[in-house]
């Protein structure tokens, strides 16, 4: 069963501290991002993981980073977090296989900076 | 530069007709593909039919269908005998050839289906 996970799933933070988002894939999918959404604004790209240490920035990275050291697990990090930064945070995978680059999604991170 | 439009934000219809949404792009890439993506009430982000620009015919799954119009830079999504459970957010997205995995996203269309 194709799958794309994300952990946690809720998550309420102080501004300053430090926030880990986790995302895995039981696909072997060469690909992963991270996008965050916005009401009114879609989904925005934070980054893209090509692959293990092959990381490359989207559209809005400042402020995050990302760390992927296994093909199935792709980080987000919020290094000192700010209040701007809440919001629903989804995960996806895709295979270069697939010429189209089909993204699967996760279910998701909400997530609130105080 | 790239862009996806869909200026509908949102559509209220009967059960069981018909829909479209509408979807516009900006590339100046030849070559790319054009993705609906559902999002229900609960979050989650299903994709559902797919575009390839090269292709002439229209893309067809299920009850989705998709309006290709390439000289328009248009992409309508086509949901024929809706039923609530259609009710949800759609989201047209673009990836250019060139750009390895890079999708970018409209603004999303909500759709309410009555009984």
């Amino acid at each position: 069963d194709m799958k794309v996970t994300q952990m946690p799933r809720y998550l309420i933070k102080r501004m300053g501290e430090n926030v880990l988002l986790e995302c895995g894939q039981d696909m072997s999918h060469e690909t992963m991002y991270w996008y965050r959404q916005d009401p009114g604004l879609g989904l925005q790209l934070i980054y893209i993981s090509y692959d293990v240490d092959s990381n490359s920035e989207g559209d809005i990275p400042k402020g995050y980073r990302v760390s992927r050291k296994k093909r199935e697990h792709f980080s987000l990090i919020l290094d000192s977090a700010k209040t701007n930064q809440t919001s629903v945070y989804f995960c996806a995978s895709s295979s270069s296989r697939d010429s189209s680059y089909e993204q699967y999604f996760g279910p998701g991170t909400r997530l609130t900076v105080l | 530069a790239q862009k996806v439009t869909q200026t509908q934000t949102s559509i209220s219809v009967v059960e069981k007709t018909t829909v479209t949404m509408d979807c516009v792009y900006e590339t100046r890439d030849s070559s790319y593909f054009l993705f609906w993506y559902k999002q229900t009430a609960s979050g989650e982000i299903v994709f559902l039919i797919r575009q390839d620009s090269y292709k002439k015919e229209n893309a067809t799954v299920g009850h989705y269908s998709l309006n290709f119009q390439k000289p328009k830079s248009s992409i309508g999504l086509i949901i024929t005998a809706t039923q609530i459970e259609d009710s949800a957010v759609y989201f047209c997205a673009m990836r250019e050839h060139y750009n390895q995995g890079k999708l970018i996203f409209g603004q999303g269309t909500k759709l309410s289906i009555k009984p």
